[in-house]
Formats: C-alpha cells, sequence, structure tokens
C-alpha cells in the first residue's frame, strides 16, 4: 500500500498569510494527487486535481504542485473562508485510493 | 446540477448490518460513464475510501474492508448502496457517497453527498 503523510497536522494562520501544506507518498505516485477543502460539518470540496490542475471555480489563489512523492498545496493570501480543514488523496493505486491525514488551518 | 443524497438508519446495533443508500439525482446513473464510490469519516478523524462501482456492477473496495463491505447499484432507481456488515464501534462515521470524475478509480471525486451519520451501539 502507498502510504500519505500530510503535514503539519494544523496551523495558525492570519488572513492575508501565504500557507503552504505538504503531503509525501511512501513511493511514486507521479502527479495522481487531489487536494480537497472541507468546512466544519460539510462534505470534502475538490480543489485541484492531477498535483496541480484548478478545479472549476476554485479560487486562483490556491495552487499545487509536486511529482513523484512529494507535494504542496498553497493558500497565497488566506481569505476568511479558507480557514478548514485541507486533505490530500492519492489515486495512483487501487484499492488503496488513500487520504492524508489532513491539516486544520486556524485563525491566529 | 449533480446531486447525490444519502439515507438510512442513524443507529446500528454491534454485530449487524449496516445500509446505505446513495441516490442520484440530475445524472443518469446508466447512462453517464463514471465510478460512484463511499467514503467515511470517523468523528473527528480523517477520511477514508470504502469502495468504488460502476453502473454495470463492477465493485472495488478497499482491500482492509474488503471480506466487510458490498457496494451494489440499482439503475432503475438511479441509486447505489453500501453493506457493511458485523459493525463494530470503530465503524461509526459520517458516511459519504460520492462521484468519480471520470470512468475510472484513479480519478478524484468531484461531487459529494452531504453524509449520514451512522453510529454503533446498542
Amino acid at each position: 500500500a502507498i502510504r500519505i503523510t500530510q503535514s503539519p497536522s494544523s496551523l495558525s494562520a492570519s488572513t492575508g498569510d501565504r500557507v503552504t501544506i505538504t503531503c509525501r507518498a511512501s513511493q511514486s505516485i507521479t502527479t495522481y494527487l487531489a487536494w480537497y477543502q472541507q468546512q466544519p460539518g460539510k462534505a470534502p470540496k475538490l480543489l485541484i486535481y492531477s498535483a496541480s490542475t484548478l478545479q472549476s471555480g476554485v479560487p486562483s489563489r490556491f495552487s499545487g504542485s509536486g511529482s513523484g512523492t512529494e507535494f504542496t498545496l498553497t493558500i497565497s493570501r488566506l481569505q476568511s473562508e479558507d480557514f478548514a480543514t485541507y486533505y490530500c488523496q492519492q489515486y495512483y493505486s487501487y484499492p488503496w485510493l488513500d487520504f492524508g491525514g489532513g491539516t486544520k488551518v486556524e485563525i491566529k | 446540477q449533480l446531486q447525490l443524497l444519502e439515507s438510512g438508519p442513524g443507529l446500528v446495533k454491534p454485530s449487524e448490518t449496516l445500509s446505505l443508500t446513495c441516490t442520484v439525482s440530475g445524472d443518469s446513473i446508466d447512462r453517464s460513464n463514471y465510478y460512484w464510490g463511499w467514503i467515511r469519516q470517523p468523528p473527528g478523524k480523517g477520511l477514508e475510501w470504502i469502495g468504488s462501482i460502476f453502473y454495470s456492477g463492477d465493485a472495488y473496495y478497499n482491500s482492509s474492508l474488503n471480506s466487510q463491505v458490498t457496494i451494489s447499484v440499482d439503475t432503475s432507481k438511479n441509486q447505489y448502496s453500501l453493506k457493511l456488515n458485523f459493525v463494530t464501534a470503530a465503524d461509526t462515521a459520517v458516511y459519504y457517497c460520492a462521484r468519480h470524475s471520470g470512468p475510472s478509480l484513479t480519478i478524484p471525486f468531484d461531487y459529494w453527498g452531504q453524509g449520514i451519520l451512522v453510529t454503533v451501539s446498542s
């Protein structure tokens, strides 16, 4: 199975800050990685797929990069509605479509 | 607009079978070229993929749950279902149904249901 390690598990930031979240895979998943945002009590929302492609309707302050085993989600200027939990997901290898452990972005 | 809605009991007894249904509206399961999946999230924890199914009935499961889970599809009702056998308290979670954004498991989930909390307790 491919293990996905997401870091940090939580972070505190202020509106306007640049935020970076990392996911590492235990083996190469090329660019088969997605990022999701989950607001409290809501279903996850797809932000980015193929490591760096923005899903339709997602603000351009969100960006993704990486390939192989290391990936990054960046929020360029944090807005109030961005305080949420973020998950990465590898979809290179099934039957293990694993999610990272999540990163909670909190208000400083 | 595509919508997915989970339904089923919110309380299941230990050792019994958890049964949930996802009703799809806004598209027809048997005319669309997508896989349809189930994902769960224990309270305060992360996401776990359970399994996914194609309209033809081809289903794939998380290997850690393989012996416990069955996913089926009913195209006449535009629904697909999840059955999880011999549940324990560890199966308490919010269960989501979601659509893969294409005709493959190696594609992420682009539409999600609102989720349904299922508690396993006597």
